[in-house]
């Protein structure tokens, strides 16, 4: 199985920062690395598919890039609401693991 | 709009079973992949079941192969997750989304949430 591990686990920021989330494959995963965003008490939602496509109606401070088993999410301007969990996936293979999460604090 | 709506989850005792539904609407259901993603309390996401649009492949996860199966009703919009010999560390909010375009899961229900607990 494919372990994705993400890093940092929590980071605590402030509103207008500039944010990079990393996530590492075991493997490689060519560029299936999806990445989710989760809100306290909400289902999670999709940003940004096949590392670097903005899913329709997000924002564009929201990116990402990488290839093989090195990512990276990054918000360019943090916004209000963008303080939550943030995941990376692949679907390179299954199962279709999950890192184990980012949690964006308000600073 | 597509929507997916979770039912069935409630509490459960250890080694009993549970079945989960999943209703899906907006979107043609027998076209696409389904998944079910389980997340404990206050820990992360655990990609849990998957199966083919059409029923015929079905992947699981370590923690529950042998245990739970997926399974999809094409006539009712409806995907299943039967749970058998339910353990403690079964205990989660229950998801099901679907495996959208370049295999992101791109639409997720609220979800329903099993308690296993003597």
């Amino acid at each position: 199985d494919i372990q994705m591990t993400q890093s940092p686990s929590s980071l605590s920021a402030s509103v207008g920062d500039r944010v990079t989330i990393t996530c590492r494959a075991s493997q490689s995963i060519s560029s299936y690395l999806n990445w989710y965003q989760q809100k306290p008490g909400k289902a999670p939602k999709v940003l940004i598919y096949a590392t670097s496509n903005l899913q329709s109606g997000v924002p564009s401070r929201f990116s990402g890039s990488g290839s093989g088993t090195d990512f990276t999410l990054t918000i360019s301007s943090l916004q209000p609401e963008d303080f939550a969990t943030y995941y990376c996936q692949q679907s390179y293979s299954t199962p279709r693991t999950f890192g184990q999460g980012t949690k964006v604090e308000i600073k | 709009q597509i929507q997916l709506v979770e039912s069935g989850g409630g509490v459960v005792q250890p080694g009993r079973s549970l079945r989960l539904s999943c209703a899906a609407s907006g979107f043609t259901f027998s076209s696409y992949a389904m998944h079910w993603v389980r997340q404990a309390p206050g820990r992360g996401l655990e990609w849990v079941a998957l199966i083919s649009y059409d029923g015929s492949h079905k992947y699981y996860a370590d923690s529950v192969k042998g245990r739970f199966t997926i399974s999809r009703d094409s006539s009712k919009n409806t995907l299943y997750l039967q749970m058998y010999s339910l353990r403690d560390e079964d205990t989660a909010m229950y998801y099901c989304a679907r495996d959208g375009e370049l295999l992101t899961l791109d639409y997720w229900g609220p979800g329903t949430l099993v308690t296993v607990s003597s």
